[in-house]
């Protein structure tokens, strides 16, 4: 099925420890995007990528990383999780200003 | 500086009344995209509609209709005859290049 596929869906960390949420998409969209989503502050751009070999910082940048290697894939890196990194994590992927969302990845850290 | 107010953090309509969501934009470009989409219980984004910053028609979907108002920056979302299975947050979001604008969101319940 075309689409965004965000893994996981779920993820509890210990502060300090490091994970790489996946994002990959099937509908060669060149930009892609990660987002967090938290309480009373809709979705805020974390990085975001034009195309393969071509990243940008979005809103809140810090304390996460991302490379994009192939137009597929656009994993997000968490290198020492903080308690401040507990949030909602949406991938997404746009052709021509129509973004498709990925299902989200809640990661608690604690 | 780009920015999407929705000042309506949450909403209760009983079931069939008309709801009208609100959200304010700020943007100094000239092209733009403005969207809305719902998110349900089950924390998926559903895309509900895109507009352009050129195309100011209004637009009618069903039970659903947006209206657009460069003039006031403003790109209001009403259900008429609003059902249970419509209570969601909705999110207003503004595009502009490559950054996408959230706004807080909107709760929606619907009584039955």
């Amino acid at each position: 099925n075309a689409g965004v596929t965000q893994t996981p869906k779920f993820q509890v960390l210990k502060t300090g420890q490091s994970m790489t949420l996946q994002c990959a998409q099937d509908m060669n969209h060149e930009y892609m995007s990660w987002y967090r989503q938290d309480p009373g502050m809709g979705l805020r751009l974390i990085h975001y990528s034009v195309g393969a070999g071509i990243t940008d910082q979005g809103e809140v940048p810090n304390g996460y990383n991302v490379s994009r290697s192939t137009t597929e894939d656009f994993p997000l890196r968490l290198l020492s999780a903080a308690p401040s990194q507990t949030s909602v994590y949406f991938c997404a992927s746009r052709r021509i200003y129509g973004y498709t969302f990925g299902s989200g990845t809640r990661l608690t850290v604690v | 500086a780009q920015k999407v107010t929705q000042a309506q953090t949450e909403i209760s309509v009983v079931e069939k009344e008309d709801v009208t969501l609100d959200c304010v934009y700020e943007t100094r470009d000239t092209t733009y995209y403005l969207f809305w989409y719902k998110q349900p219980p089950s924390g998926e984004l559903v895309f509900l509609i895109r507009r352009n910053s050129f195309d100011e028609q209004n637009e009618i979907s069903g039970r659903y209709s947006w209206n657009f108002q460069k003039s006031t920056s403003s790109f209001n979302f009403t259900i008429t005859a609003s059902q249970v299975v419509d209570s969601a947050v909705y999110f207003c979001a503004l595009s502009v290049g490559n950054q996408f604008y959230f706004g807080t969101g909107t709760s929606l319940t619907v009584i039955p």
